[in-house]
């Protein structure tokens, strides 16, 4: 079993479109996070969502949106896509703030 | 399927000694590999980084060393300090693939 899925793992999309990516984790954690890989491979924090408390990075863009059904699931919805969000995102969970992170294996986003 | 582990959770050392963080993994496809550091409630920052054409990559007082023939790395951190407590992630990836896979991570904790 994976412990934290994202899907999908691969998304082109045209500019100016809505789009989603998923993220579930099956390891009962509280603590669920979205970071967006540079092109030097450097991660960087866009959320963490903890027991329903949202902390936002001030830079990103108001476009990205976190959404959660519930504990299990940390979703990502990108409104009025821009070829410059083309990356690789990544989803993590862990117990909570301070803990040992799980991440899933990534989506490719393309925006053409 | 984990393809990047790193078997101990946590590890403790005194300030001055030195720490050695292990990572191992399973696809020989994988030819670059990264330690990122992550402080609690932050994102991963990354620390250094080495190829497959390398077995050791120096940058200050962190050193990583690639065995790729056991499909190991391991980061020795010397001498050891207080402000290295954190976790740390140890990453790989196919150089031009951008599917990267992730350790659970390793807390160090420098005790002075």
């Amino acid at each position: 079993d994976t412990a934290v899925s994202q899907t999908p793992k691969y998304l082109v999309t045209q500019m100016g479109n809505d789009k989603s990516i998923k993220c579930e984790q099956n390891l009962g954690h509280d603590t669920m996070y979205w970071y967006k890989q540079d092109s030097k491979k450097f991660l960087k924090i866009m959320f963490s969502y903890n027991n329903k408390e949202l902390i936002i990075n001030e830079t990103v863009p108001n476009r990205f949106s976190p959404k959660s059904p519930d504990k299990a699931h940390l979703n990502l919805h990108i409104n009025s896509l821009e070829l410059g969000d083309s990356a690789v995102y990544f989803c993590a969970s862990s117990q909570d703030l301070t803990s040992e992170a799980f991440f899933g294996q990534g989506t490719r986003l393309t925006v053409v | 399927d984990q393809q990047v582990k790193q078997n101990s959770p946590s590890l403790s050392v005194q300030e001055g000694r030195i720490s050695i963080l292990n990572c191992d993994y399973t696809n020989s496809m994988f030819d670059y590999f990264l330690w990122y550091k992550k402080y609690p409630a932050e994102g991963p920052t990354f620390l250094i980084s080495i190829s497959s054409i390398k077995d050791k990559n120096e940058d200050g007082r962190f050193t990583v060393f690639l065995n790729k023939s056991a499909k190991h790395l391991s980061l020795h951190i010397v001498p050891s300090q207080p402000g290295d407590s954190a976790v740390y992630f140890c990453a790989a990836s196919e150089f031009d693939n951008n599917d990267m896979r992730f350790g659970a991570g390793t807390r160090l904790t420098v005790k002075p």
